[in-house]
């Protein structure tokens, strides 16, 4: 497989269940990040992981809860969720260490569209 | 604080048609890049280029050509003789460098009929 992978592509799931996003990029990048994707509003940067440290939280709620084992996998682990949960969630990655005052391009995932009922 | 403006939420052209997606981007930074991105109904984010504040040349791959120009900060975007697979959503994107986050715009939803 090439470039940036997710799974399942489509999740339905109820209040009540703990289900995980996985994302994996073949690109030999060390910066991860998840985005969500509602409908009628601007994609919003949920975590970034620099070198497997996560550098950024942007207000998220702890139903969401990211993990990232290695620079290569990236997880997004989802518990008691709101119906307004639901949305397209992606995931990127980018060559940039936070490390480094220099930018580089993120590339995405397909993205996995979440239904919370 | 930056902001990216895609003025044009919708544009429908038919077949053959060139179309021009506008794009503004305002920050006090003077260093700066720019990205377009195409989000075809399967839901990926497709990068299509990266152009930082400095290089205002204009760029031509294939049918798509993009215009900077500094002054005004605007980037636009040129498909020419489009086609039917052109129809997605459109997204302009800054980044600072001074920062680690993209500013999308609102995206401009392309539908090129046949």
């Amino acid at each position: 497989e090439t470039g940036v992978t997710q799974t399942p592509r489509h999740l339905v799931m109820g209040m009540t269940n703990k289900k995980s996003l996985k994302c994996e990029q073949h690109l030999g990048h060390n910066a991860m990040y998840w985005y969500k994707q509602s409908a009628k509003k601007p994609l919003e940067l949920m975590f970034v992981y620099s070198l497997e440290e996560r550098v950024e939280n942007n207000s998220v709620p702890s139903r969401f809860s990211p993990e990232c084992p290695n620079s290569s996998h990236l997880f997004l682990h989802l518990h008691t969720l709101q119906p307004e949960d639901s949305a397209l969630y992606l995931c990127a990655s980018s060559g940039r260490s936070f490390r480094e005052t220099s930018t580089d391009t993120q590339y995405f995932g397909p993205g996995t569209r979440l239904t919370v009922l | 604080a930056q902001k990216v403006t895609q003025a044009q939420t919708e544009i429908s052209v038919v077949e053959k048609e060139d179309v021009t997606l506008d794009c503004v981007y305002e920050t006090r930074d003077t260093t700066y890049y720019l990205f377009w991105y195409k989000q075809p109904p399967s839901g990926e984010l497709v990068f299509l280029i990266r152009r930082n504040s400095f290089d205002e040349q204009n760029e031509i791959s294939g049918r798509y050509s993009w215009n900077f120009q500094k002054s005004t900060s605007s980037f636009n975007f040129t498909i020419t003789a489009s086609q039917v697979v052109d129809s997605a959503v459109y997204f302009c994107v800054g980044e600072e460098t001074s920062g680690s986050r993209l500013t999308f715009g609102e995206g401009t939803q392309l539908t090129v009929n046949p």
